[in-house]
């Protein structure tokens, strides 16, 4: 059972470079959801999608784009990184009044 | 709004003895979730145990128990039997259940536990 899978798992960027992590999930969930995690602090969310083609911000939302490309599928775009972007990124997803599951996570430095 | 405390930034405990990770919250919500998520030190975030705020009895998990006082606001997280695996940090989390989901979960700071053989 592969649950939520990210990619990279890794990624080093210079400041004003673009790029966008994926997350796909095999659970058949609903909601999926992308989190920050800075150093000594919990996780903090970016964006959530509640089905395909519907979004909403979270509490982190500037810098960043999302798209929800079917059930499956929910990736996040930074259009131009600042090193304030540097973090560990985890995507999950849940079912109603269920447990979120989490990614393994991408680390994220931009120097 | 939700909001979770972890007052433990750091323990350690003895290899075989038993752990209490505190958790308060606090929200208007009527009915809530509690998790306790493990982090170890390859960074993934696994999910542990979860309780509903209207479950009656407390949720075990193996080793693990959620010690849930609804009036003292506080979901704490039991470790029976501690082993050098459980060193890990450890978060609590909470959301708000809906007929709908999609609801974020609001997390503490987290608890770094460390096991001493």
């Amino acid at each position: 059972n592969a649950g939520v899978t990210q990619t990279p798992k890794f990624q080093v960027l210079k400041t004003g470079q673009s790029m966008t992590l994926q997350c796909a999930q095999d659970m058949n969930h609903n909601s999926m959801y992308w989190y920050r995690q800075d150093p000594g602090m919990g996780l903090r969310l970016i964006y959530y999608s509640a089905s395909e083609g519907t979004t909403d911000k979270g509490e982190v939302p500037n810098g960043y784009n999302v798209s929800r490309l079917n059930k499956r599928e929910f990736s996040l775009r930074l259009e131009s990184a600042a090193p304030s972007q540097t973090s560990v990124y985890f995507c999950a997803s849940d079912r109603p009044n269920q447990p979120q599951h989490f990614g393994d996570g991408t680390r994220l430095s931009i120097l | 709004a939700q909001k979770i405390t972890q007052t433990q930034p750091g323990m350690f405990v003895q290899e075989k003895e038993a752990v209490t990770l505190d958790c308060t919250y606090d929200t208007s919500d009527q009915s809530y979730g509690l998790f306790w998520y493990k982090q170890p030190s390859s960074g993934e975030m696994i999910f542990l145990i979860y309780q509903g705020s209207y479950d009656e009895q407390n949720a075990t998990e193996g080793r693990y128990s959620l010690n849930f006082q609804k009036a003292r606001k506080s979901a704490n997280l039991v470790i029976s039997a501690s082993q050098l695996g459980d060193s890990a940090m450890y978060f609590c989390a909470m959301k708000k259940w809906t007929n709908f989901g999609n609801e974020k979960l609001t997390f503490g700071t987290g608890t770094r536990l460390t096991i001493i053989p």
